[in-house]
């Protein structure tokens, strides 16, 4: 079992749609949760950090935890075209700085 | 805030050469920094965990003595490549995090993409 699992994708939504990003997580004393969104060639960019249970919002990003289920999700409302990238899920595991990244999910957004 | 920046965006080298690598914090100092190795459709690897004044701490399978890390100031790390072959052609990421807290959150540098020939 990965420590960090994603569906690779590609998720296509229409634009103007909500898209929805699933991740699991395998270490229950994780205390981090990160959001990064990767264009292709290029390094990832920070779109959210979770830390405690329920949802956190930004713009029209929402970010949610639930680490009973050991889940994370990341909801982008109103998709764009831009947002067309690969969105990566990370993980800081307990009892150490190290931070593990999932393979990422591919979201086309199709104008 | 929090611009990390990485030169050179892009090397191509002979084999058996080497080849460095920096990665600066711009605007802040950062306690660690960390190099990432990133192959084609895959997902960043972490290679090493550096901090400043201290010797890096390698991740399995990484050969310290290949893959040469530096963090000689708060914002400044250095990656060396030392006698690169074909199979290390990869995408280079650095980061760096303002503090040591686990919760601390990584900034990325643009990345470097190295092809040995």
């Amino acid at each position: 079992q990965k420590e960090v699992e994603q569906n690779s994708g590609p998720l296509s939504v229409p634009e103007g749609a909500i898209a929805s990003l699933n991740c699991t997580y395998s270490d229950r004393g994780s205390q981090s949760f990160f959001w990064y969104r990767q264009y292709s060639g290029k390094s990832p960019e920070l779109i959210m950090s979770i830390y405690s249970n329920g949802d956190k919002e930004d713009g029209r990003f929402t970010a949610q935890l639930n680490k009973a289920s050991q889940y994370v999700s990341l909801l982008i409302r109103d998709s764009q075209p831009s947002d067309s990238a690969t969105y990566l899920c990370a993980v800081n595991r307990s009892g150490g700085f190290k931070t593990i990244f999932g393979a990422g999910t591919r979201l086309f957004v199709k104008a | 805030g929090a611009v990390v920046s990485q030169h050179p965006s892009r090397v191509i080298c002979k084999s058996g050469t080497s080849v460095k690598i920096e990665c600066r914090s711009l605007d802040f100092q950062a306690t660690t920094m960390f190099w990432y190795r990133q192959f084609p459709k895959q997902s960043l690897m972490l290679m090493a965990t550096s901090n400043e004044g201290s010797k890096a701490t390698y991740e399995q399978g990484v050969e310290k003595d290949k893959f040469l890390i530096n963090h000689a100031s708060l914002t400044l790390s250095t990656l060396t490549v030392t006698s690169a072959h074909p199979e290390d052609s990869s995408f280079y990421i650095c980061s760096a995090s303002l503090g040591a807290r686990v919760s601390e959150t990584q900034y990325f540098g643009p990345g470097t993409r190295l092809l040995v020939l």
